[in-house]
């Protein structure tokens, strides 16, 4: 099956700098990759998500990268501002699609300091 | 909000009680997921659902017992728990099994067994 590694477990900012966090995966099979947010007492929020058919995306102050090859794929948050502190997970998905959930990895605690 | 509630959202149970948790979503999705969220771990696929038949069973006890009357409405029933089966279970919906489908998160329902 799918294993999906994250790092760092914690990341600390100052505000309007920017931050990135890894994810490598293990099974060459997979194709989807979102990233979601969780603010303290809320469900996991979709950000952003790319498939294995682009290397990057971007959406305003977020962006993804994905290098298949290496089987790695990336978040970057650019000006960062306090509302971006909260937990980041990354996860991954076969293209077959089928029974299985997604893969996540552990979590990123980003915190923006003032 | 996300189109997906959960109740209740907060639970405290002792090991002897039978309780239920409710999930339901508000997209039209034809999937839904019951994952475990505990401290310091990935989240945890327990349940799929695909047009109200169960199509995973992630080796999960059989203290949790999941249902499914209608493609909108899941439930998850609790019985004999745990001290440690205390964590966030979260609920997700897509639009239906194929790889690539974006899930949508509930708030969850935080449980602590006593």
């Amino acid at each position: 099956g799918e294993n999906v590694e994250q790092h760092p477990s914690t990341l600390s900012v100052q505000e309007g700098d920017s931050a990135v966090i890894k994810c490598t995966y293990s099974d060459s099979a997979s194709n989807y990759f979102p990233w979601y947010k969780q603010e303290l007492g809320k469900g996991p929020q979709l950000i952003i998500d790319i498939r294995s058919n682009v290397g990057e995306k971007k959406d305003q102050r977020i962006a993804v990268t994905l290098n298949k090859t290496a089987k790695h794929f990336s978040l970057h948050i650019t000006e960062t501002q306090p509302e971006d502190s909260a937990v980041y997970f990354c996860a991954a998905r076969d293209s077959g699609g089928g029974a299985d959930g997604l893969t996540f990895g552990k979590g990123t605690h980003l915190i923006i300091q003032p | 909000e996300t189109g997906v509630t959960q109740t209740p959202r907060h639970l405290v149970m002792g090991m002897t009680n039978k309780k239920s948790l409710k999930c339901e979503q508000h997209l039209g999705h034809n999937a839904m997921y019951w994952y475990k969220q505990s401290a310091k771990k990935p989240l945890e696929l327990m349940f799929v659902y695909s047009l109200e038949e169960r199509v995973e069973n992630n080796s999960v006890p059989s203290r949790f017992s999941p249902e499914c009357p209608n493609s909108s409405h899941l439930f998850l029933h609790l019985h004999t728990l745990q001290p440690e089966d205390s964590a966030l279970y979260l609920c997700a919906s897509s639009q239906d099994l194929r790889g690539g489908e974006t899930q949508y998160f509930g708030p969850g329902t935080r449980l602590l067994v006593l």
